[in-house]
């Protein structure tokens, strides 16, 4: 059973169509949630880090939260230069750096 | 802002050669990181590095993988004899910090394009 389930699988938006991207996970041994976005033939690029349930970060369109079972990436007002694929990955505990990586969400966001 | 920079940026070998794939951590930071991303499919994580040891490796790093820093500055990943299998995306990365702390981030290169013919 996969420990990090993003949905939907690909997204596709107009510029300005505000929506939320799931990232469901497994609850036991969480230690942070991780948010990457990644561009075609790139290294993911780090966004967000979340800890404890309750907690939001920002950042320009993008607003990440989490609750006690899942995380979401809020995109409000989206524009062209949004469209990647956006990743979550969980560190669990015991582990040294190895993130479980989602499969992503790919978005596009059309002018 | 820092980088991971990762060199060659494609690498294409034959079956059964070796090869290093070169990583450049962001200068501060203290663990390192291999990582890699099949066409089409999810990052997977590959080993962990933190003064001078390996501090974890998946199931995929066999025997034949090996990691090494072989200066203040160079972190290298080498597969000693390519198989088909091995042709991904594979990406070098840094953090300051073990993940214990909160706000740790974790920073990818670009990646090297491996492709085993």
């Amino acid at each position: 059973e996969d420990q990090v389930t993003q949905s939907p699988e690909a997204l596709r938006l107009q510029e300005g169509e505000s929506s939320s991207l799931n990232c469901s996970y497994t609850v036991s041994g969480l230690r942070g949630l991780f948010w990457y976005r990644q561009d075609p033939g790139k290294g993911p690029e780090f966004l967000f880090t979340l800890y404890s349930a309750g907690e939001e970060k920002e950042k320009e369109r993008l607003k990440a939260t989490l609750t006690k079972k899942e995380s979401f990436l809020h995109i409000t007002a989206p524009k062209p230069e949004d469209s990647a694929t956006y990743l979550c990955a969980g560190h669990y505990g015991g582990s040294q750096g190895n993130l479980i990586f989602g499969k992503g969400t790919k978005l596009s966001v059309k002018p | 802002e820092p980088e991971v920079t990762q060199t060659p940026s494609h690498q294409v070998t034959q079956m059964g050669q070796e090869v290093i794939l070169r990583c450049v951590p962001i200068s501060n930071h203290l663990y390192f990181y291999w990582y890699r991303q099949i066409l089409g499919q999810k990052v997977e994580f590959l080993v962990s590095f933190y003064n001078n040891e390996i501090s974890e490796k998946s199931e995929i790093f066999d025997d034949q993988f090996s990691v090494e820093r072989p200066d203040g500055s160079n972190f290298t990943l080498k597969i000693r004899s390519t198989k088909l299998e091995d042709s991904a995306m594979y990406f070098c990365a840094s953090s300051e910090r073990f993940f214990r702390t909160a706000n740790e981030k974790l920073f990818f290169g670009s990646g090297t394009q491996l492709s085993v013919l």
